[in-house]
């Protein structure tokens, strides 16, 4: 088991320049997250997917679209990045209750 | 609104306890979490506890959760370098399995 992969590991961006960042778990999980991490700001959810063929905002969703391709694969999409896009993106996926969430190694994006 | 506050740092030597503690608003928490996320690496699972719980051990770590005063902590028997890393507490909300987490707090072990 591979548990949750994150591609890809680095990338910088110009500002403007589209990018789609992927995720996919191999542990038939239903629920998928796409979160932030910037420093002093712990971890912020930008959205996430309940079900396949379903999605939501989360608390910082601007600037940010999403797929659920299938169940096993949730992909961001940044359409015209920003420097403020500048950060870490961890994928996590989970279950029923209690809601163990798995993170994946996460992508370290930097928009100049 | 919901809110996950924890303090930012603690430092400890090799062999001492470690405790850090969380607090949080929202009443309706349902599970609690501890993660854990070393430089570089994605955010661990250490344990959950439900919120109908007070206590929960497991090998080195014990959970301590006061539902009356919101507080949550994470104690670290006999803490080692290896456990240097940020710890982020968590929590999810009844029916619901989006998390809300706390900024985190760095552990610092010193030998």
């Amino acid at each position: 088991n591979a548990g949750v992969t994150q591609t890809p590991k680095f990338q910088v961006l110009k500002t403007g320049q589209s990018m789609t960042l992927q995720c996919a778990q191999d542990m038939n999980h239903n629920s998928m997250y796409w979160y932030r991490q910037d420093p002093g700001m712990g971890l912020r959810l930008i959205y996430y997917s309940a079900s396949e063929g379903t999605t939501d905002k989360g608390e910082v969703p601007n600037g940010y679209n999403v797929s659920r391709l299938n169940k096993r694969e949730f992909s961001l999409r940044l359409e015209s990045a920003a420097p403020s896009q500048t950060s870490v993106y961890f994928c996590a996926s989970t279950n029923t209750a209690p809601y163990e969430q798995y993170f994946g190694p996460g992508t370290r994006l930097t928009v100049t | 609104g919901e809110d996950v506050e924890q303090s930012l740092f603690l430092s400890v030597r090799e062999g001492d306890s470690s405790v850090i503690n969380c607090t949080y608003t929202d009443s309706s928490s349902t599970y609690l979490y501890w993660y854990k996320q070393e430089p570089g690496a994605g955010l661990q699972l250490l344990t959950y506890i439900f919120s109908n719980m007070d206590m929960k051990q497991d090998q080195r770590l014990t959970v301590l959760l006061n539902k009356k005063d919101k507080h949550l902590s994470l104690r670290i028997a006999d803490t080692q370098t290896g456990d240097s890393a940020i710890y982020f507490c968590a929590e999810s909300l009844s029916g619901y399995s989006t998390l809300t987490f706390g900024k985190g707090t760095m552990l610092l072990v010193s030998p």
